[in-house]
C-alpha cells in the first residue's frame, strides 16, 4: 500500500519552477524517497530519489524535511514536456524484505502552462 | 541511460486466449523485474516480482495462474495472460532493477496496452 499523500493536482507557468509536495509520516529509517513521472500512456520515468539529505540531479532537486516526514520536489524551471503525473514512493530500495518493490499512490497531475 | 523494452506495444486478442508479453532490459542485466498494471485513469498497480532462476512473487489478490510470469535470463522476462477476459484488458508495464550495486532506479519498459474482445 501507498505510504505517502500528494495533492490531486497542481499548475505551474512554463519558465517557472514547480514545487511538488509529499508527505510520508509513517516513512522508516531505512527508507528512500523515490520521485518518478508518468507522461500519459507511458512508462513511468525515474527522476531522483533521497535518504536523508538533499539531492540534485540533472532533471530536479529533493527537499527532505530533517525528521523525513515530507519532501518536495522541485523543478526548477518547468517547461511544458513536464506536464505530467509526479509520484512520490517509499521504498527501501535494493535492500530489505520488500527487494525494491514499488507501490505507486495516485501522484500528482502537474500541467505546465505557456 | 538503461532501457528496458516491451513487446507488442499493442495487442488485440479474442476471449479465450492466452497473450504473452515480453519485457527486455537492453543494455544492462537485471536480477529483478517487476509487472504492473494500470487501468484508465488509475495509478500503477504492482502485481508481481520477477525472479531470474526462481518462482515470481506475487501480490496479494493476484492469481498467479491466471499470470504466469518466467524470468528465464537475466534480460528477458514474459508476463502471459491465460484465458484472457475483458475485465484483463488493462495497461501492463513491466521494469527492472539494474545488477549494479550502486543502482537503486527501477527502469520501466514503455508498456504493452492489451485488449481482449
Amino acid at each position: 500500500d501507498a505510504k505517502t499523500t500528494q495533492p490531486t493536482s497542481m499548475d505551474c507557468a512554463e519558465g517557472r519552477a514547480a514545487n511538488l509536495p509529499c508527505n510520508h509520516s509513517t516513512i522508516s529509517g531505512n527508507e528512500y524517497v523515490y520521485w518518478y513521472r508518468q507522461i500519459h500512456s507511458q512508462g513511468p520515468q525515474y527522476i531522483i530519489h533521497g535518504l536523508k539529505n538533499n539531492e540534485t540531479n540533472e532533471m530536479a532537486s529533493l527537499i527532505i524535511t530533517e525528521d523525513r516526514k515530507s519532501s518536495t520536489l522541485i523543478l526548477p524551471h518547468a517547461t511544458l514536456r513536464d506536464t505530467a503525473v509526479y509520484y512520490c514512493i517509499v521504498s527501501y530500495g535494493r535492500g530489505g524484505s520488500t527487494l525494491g518493490r514499488l507501490y505507486f499512490g495516485r501522484g500528482t497531475q502537474l500541467t505546465v502552462w505557456p | 541511460g538503461a532501457v528496458v523494452s516491451q513487446h507488442p506495444s499493442r495487442v488485440i486478442c479474442k476471449s479465450g486466449t492466452s497473450v504473452k508479453i515480453e519485457c527486455r532490459s537492453l543494455d544492462f542485466q537485471a536480477t529483478t523485474m517487476f509487472w504492473y498494471r494500470q487501468f484508465p485513469k488509475k495509478s500503477l498497480m504492482l502485481m508481481a516480482t520477477s525472479n531470474e532462476g526462481s518462482k515470481a512473487t506475487y501480490e496479494q489478490g493476484v492469481e498467479k495462474d491466471k499470470f504466469l510470469i518466467n524470468h528465464a535470463s537475466l534480460t528477458l522476462s514474459t508476463l502471459t495472460v491465460t484465458s484472457a477476459h475483458p475485465e484483463d484488458s488493462s495497461f501492463y508495464i513491466c521494469s527492472a532493477l539494474s545488477l549494479a550495486a550502486s543502482t537503486y532506479e527501477q527502469y520501466f519498459g514503455p508498456g504493452t496496452r492489451l485488449t481482449v474482445t
